[in-house]
């Protein structure tokens, strides 16, 4: 089935830096969603995007629908140790609205 | 606004055993998922309902799970009986339903029942 492969798969950051994370398909897709994750929680609705070359702006997050349409960014600027968590990119399958996941990227933010 | 209701939050149980987990949608949510979330990766979809009708259940092992959405709102899904490798956190989401409304794609999700099986 479709895939959306997430990079990178882990990352250690000191507060306060920037940080890029993306989700690449090798199908196209007409929206992209990014979660965010805490441990013992469910994933929370970060940003939806429905055009591509799209930016769309939620606090100090900022998310981008690729141009071609197989891949999406999210940047974080300026991490707070509440950035801590797995983000997760999806995408929706067919017209039943369903989506698939990434496999997560794993934020630490170091104080 | 209320947000997706889910219990038990975790359930310890011997394999072979029966479990049943329980979902109350956002108010107004047509559409209903569940998911199954292993260790380190992103939730799958095991089945979604539209109302009380099964919109899509290919994902899930129905030898042993099971789910229903009798009265088109709240949702259970069972596992008879339960295997090593069903330990895992089971997730419920709700949406919108409509065609013609791009927020319909957003989903939102309860806090999961994280299941252990022994």
């Amino acid at each position: 089935g479709q895939q959306l492969n997430q990079s990178p798969q882990s990352m250690f950051i000191q507060e306060g830096e920037d940080v890029s994370m993306n989700c690449t398909s090798s199908s196209i897709f007409n929206t992209w969603l990014w979660y965010k994750q805490d441990p013992g929680e469910g994933p929370v609705l970060l940003i939806a995007l429905y055009k591509a070359g799209e930016l769309t702006s939620n606090g100090r997050l900022t998310a981008q629908f690729g141009i071609t349409r197989k891949d999406s960014f999210l940047n974080i600027s300026a991490s707070i140790p509440s950035d801590v968590g797995i983000y997760f990119c999806a995408g929706p399958l067919g017209s039943a609205r369903q989506l698939t996941f990434g496999s997560g990227t794993q934020l630490t933010v170091l104080p | 606004e209320a947000g997706v209701a889910q219990s038990p939050r975790y359930k310890i149980i011997e394999k072979r055993q029966s479990v049943a987990f329980w979902c109350n949608p956002i108010s107004g949510h047509a559409t209903l998922y569940w998911y199954q979330q292993i260790l380190g990766q992103g939730p799958k979809l095991l089945i979604q309902f539209q109302n009380n009708g099964v919109v899509d259940d290919s994902q899930l092992p129905k030898d042993r799970f099971s789910a229903e959405r009798l009265k088109g709102v709240d949702s259970t899904l069972k596992i008879q009986p339960a295997k090593l490798e069903d330990s895992a956190v089971y997730l419920c989401a709700s949406s919108l339903f409509s065609m013609a409304v791009r927020s319909s794609y957003e989903q939102y999700f309860g806090p999961g029942t994280r299941l252990t099986v022994t």
